[in-house]
């Protein structure tokens, strides 16, 4: 069965510092791997996607993701926070019917 | 283009009632799923429609239906509510079903409370 793990509830970074957010997916087959990000109020916008091919991908707001099958992560990062960052993120894996994680939240200290 | 829309945004019901929920999809999208997200369980899938069928089912007892008309507009109906009902009940469209294609775009959610 499929499954998406995000180890981390909550993080807080300051401003201009790096980022990485955790995802680890269980699934039976080659994933399609998403991350989302949530505002509060708000429904899920995309930041990024893997279907295939070069594994390290390029979203929205300067984040990137890297896939790696061998650890079986598709960890989130950005080299420089920025306070609108501040959000919920969500990773999640399939295709017909996808899984979420339980999402991070992020604070972002001034 | 227009985005996802879900009406209504938020409404209040008591226990025992029925509630309808409303989704229109990006025009040209023709997969709407529905997802309920609470903070004690987090996103989880309801259903998915395709061409007026539901091609997917989570694992949800059947007071949670749904359907989906001609022009790819769903609704989602909860019956005999109960007070952990009490969700963001969000709608996502895509263009098809299948692989590559379920790149999810998603509304701003109705709010249910249940009392």
């Amino acid at each position: 069965a499929q499954s998406v793990t995000q180890p981390d509830i909550h993080i807080t970074v300051s401003e201009g510092a790096s980022l990485e957010l955790r995802c680890n997916y269980s699934y039976g087959a080659t994933p399609y791997l998403f991350w989302y990000v949530q505002s509060p109020g708000q429904g899920l916008q995309l930041l990024l996607k893997y279907f295939s091919g070069d594994t390290l991908v390029q979203g929205i707001k300067g984040f990137e993701a890297e896939f790696k099958r061998s650890q079986s992560s598709f960890n989130l990062r950005k080299p420089s926070v920025h306070w609108s960052d501040a959000a919920e993120y969500f990773c999640a894996v399939g295709n017909n019917d996808m899984r979420f994680g339980a999402g991070t939240r992020l604070t972002v200290k001034p | 283009k227009a985005g996802v829309t879900q009406t209504p945004r938020y409404l209040i019901k008591t226990r025992g009632q029925q509630v309808t929920l409303s989704c229109s999809p990006i025009s040209g999208h023709r997969s709407v799923s529905w997802y309920q997200q609470t903070p004690g369980q987090g996103l989880q899938f309801l259903f998915e429609y395709f061409s007026e069928t539901q091609r997917n089912k989570g694992n949800f007892p059947g007071r949670f239906s749904g359907r989906q008309f001609s022009n790819s507009r769903s609704e989602m109906n909860v019956s005999t509510l109960e007070l952990g009902d009490s969700a963001l009940y969000l709608c996502a469209s895509s263009l098809a079903q299948g692989a590559g294609a379920n790149v999810l775009t998603f509304g701003a959610g109705s709010r249910l409370t249940v009392l």
